[in-house]
């Protein structure tokens, strides 16, 4: 069974550092990989999709990079903002009889202290 | 462009009543579709999909039942709430399994 890990659970940095979210999934025969922001209360916006067959996504201060053999995807934010608070997931896409679900992680709380 | 509706955006219910939450999807034809709870410090949690009209698969048992009465259309009903039931609800969409998967903005719901 896929599993899906994100450490730390919380993280809190001061205005304008590059920050790092990690996560870790068990099986690495995935089709895509999706990080998501969410902010309290409300549901998720898609941030990037990166495809198995993909290194890395960009968007705006955003970065993801996926590697499929170590089960591993990082989500790279620069020159963070106050704004930037929220908590981060990310949830595979597997293959075969599910693969049209999404498995997540539980997600980094990031908070951005001005 | 794709968006998803879902609503109503809070409730609260006494215990034994009744559910019914909608889900909405415009801009795209033969939407897989998702219901999704999340739990505080339990993540999210997959309760129903379906991949088309009238298919409904369900994820965990419990007091909670789907139906996809329109191509775009999802629902999650409950004939009997129970408190074990609170939570929030996510639905969900994608066009394929390469493809974004985008939320709506949730219900919270509350049996009191």
């Amino acid at each position: 069974k896929q599993e899906v890990t994100q450490i730390p659970a919380a993280l809190s940095v001061p205005e304008g550092e590059n920050l790092v979210l990690n996560c870790s999934f068990t099986d690495s025969a995935i089709y895509n990989l999706q990080w998501f922001r969410q902010d309290p209360g409300k549901g998720l916006t898609s941030l990037l999709l990166i495809q198995s067959s993909q290194r890395e996504q960009t968007s705006g201060r955003l970065n993801a990079s996926l590697d499929k053999s170590s089960g591993r995807s990082t989500l790279y934010i620069a020159a963070s903002q106050p704004g930037d608070s929220a908590t981060y997931l990310c949830a595979v896409n597997l293959p075969g009889a599910g693969s049209y679900q999404l498995t997540f992680g539980k997600g980094t709380k990031l908070s951005v202290i001005p | 462009s794709q968006t998803i509706h879902q609503w109503p955006a809070t409730l609260v219910q006494p215990v034994g009543s009744p559910l019914s939450l909608e889900c909405t999807v415009e801009g795209t034809s033969n939407p897989n579709l998702y219901w999704y709870r999340q739990a505080a410090g339990r993540g999210l949690q997959l309760l129903f999909y379906s991949v088309g009209i009238g298919q409904i698969s369900s994820e965990v048992p419990q007091n909670l039942s789907a139906s996809r009465p329109q191509d775009r259309q999802f629902i999650l009903s409950s004939k009997k709430l129970l408190l074990s039931d609170s939570g929030f609800y996510l639905c969900a969409f994608k066009g394929g399994h390469n493809t974004e998967a985008f939320f709506g903005q949730g219900t919270r719901l509350t049996v009191v």
